[in-house]
């Protein structure tokens, strides 16, 4: 059973750029939701995707948008890029099956030049 | 003030010693969760708990709903325990995670 799966694993993008970033939920999870962690921080919650859409945002301005397909897979979108984006990004699902317990991905990291 | 606070912030010991860490947070919950995460990023969940102990080999969660307290222990700790460990908060258990600062732990042979 795979668990969460994300991609790229490394991405350097330039200032202004956009952004797509992928994560696959674990089997029979049918939520998912991304974090940010910057350099020696913890992990601030960006939204959360369940049934095709947003339910749950954090406070992340609409440069960040996401997407969920019918097979559960998430999509984050980061349009305009700032340095200040660079960072690890984390996709983490969960569903009733597993008792709410959320599964990391093992991350994206973002750098921006 | 974060909803949700650990101590210490960093922790160095020797191997084979109990370590303790703590998290305090200041809102109501429906579950707390124990994490870790090594170098690289991978974040794994050890823990959600909501009441009570859980215990997973040698490592140990308590919560004190009332206190408002949670605790993680580990045991004969190892090395390879070397690691973040992070706290982190949810409302309801499939809601989003409030995280902790996390605590730096260092096992040295």
């Amino acid at each position: 059973d795979a668990g969460v799966t994300q991609s790229p694993t490394h991405l350097i993008k330039t200032r202004g750029q956009q952004v797509t970033l992928r994560c696959s939920p674990k089997s029979g999870h049918d939520t998912v939701s991304w974090y940010q962690q910057a350099l020696g921080q913890g992990p601030q919650f960006i939204f959360q995707y369940y049934e095709e859409e947003e339910r749950q945002r954090g406070n992340f301005p609409d440069r960040f948008s996401g997407h969920q397909f019918p097979n559960y897979s998430s999509e984050l979108n980061v349009n305009a890029l700032l340095l200040g984006d660079s960072a690890l990004y984390l996709c983490a699902s969960s569903g009733l099956g597993g008792g709410y317990e959320q599964y990391f991905g093992p991350g994206t990291r973002l750098t921006v030049t | 003030k974060n909803e949700v606070e650990q101590s210490p912030q960093n922790l160095t010991a020797q191997e084979g010693e109990f370590i303790t860490i703590n998290c305090s947070y200041s809102v109501g919950i429906s579950a707390l969760h124990w994490l870790q995460q090594h170098p690289g990023g991978g974040i794994v969940s050890l823990f959600m708990l909501s009441s009570g102990k859980k215990k997973h080999g040698r490592l140990i969660a308590t919560i004190n709903i009332q206190e408002k307290h949670s605790s993680l222990h580990i045991t004969a700790s190892h090395p390879r325990d070397s690691a973040v460990y992070i706290c982190a908060r949810s409302n309801f258990g499939n809601e989003k995670l409030t995280f902790g600062t996390g605590t730096r732990l260092t096992i040295i042979p």
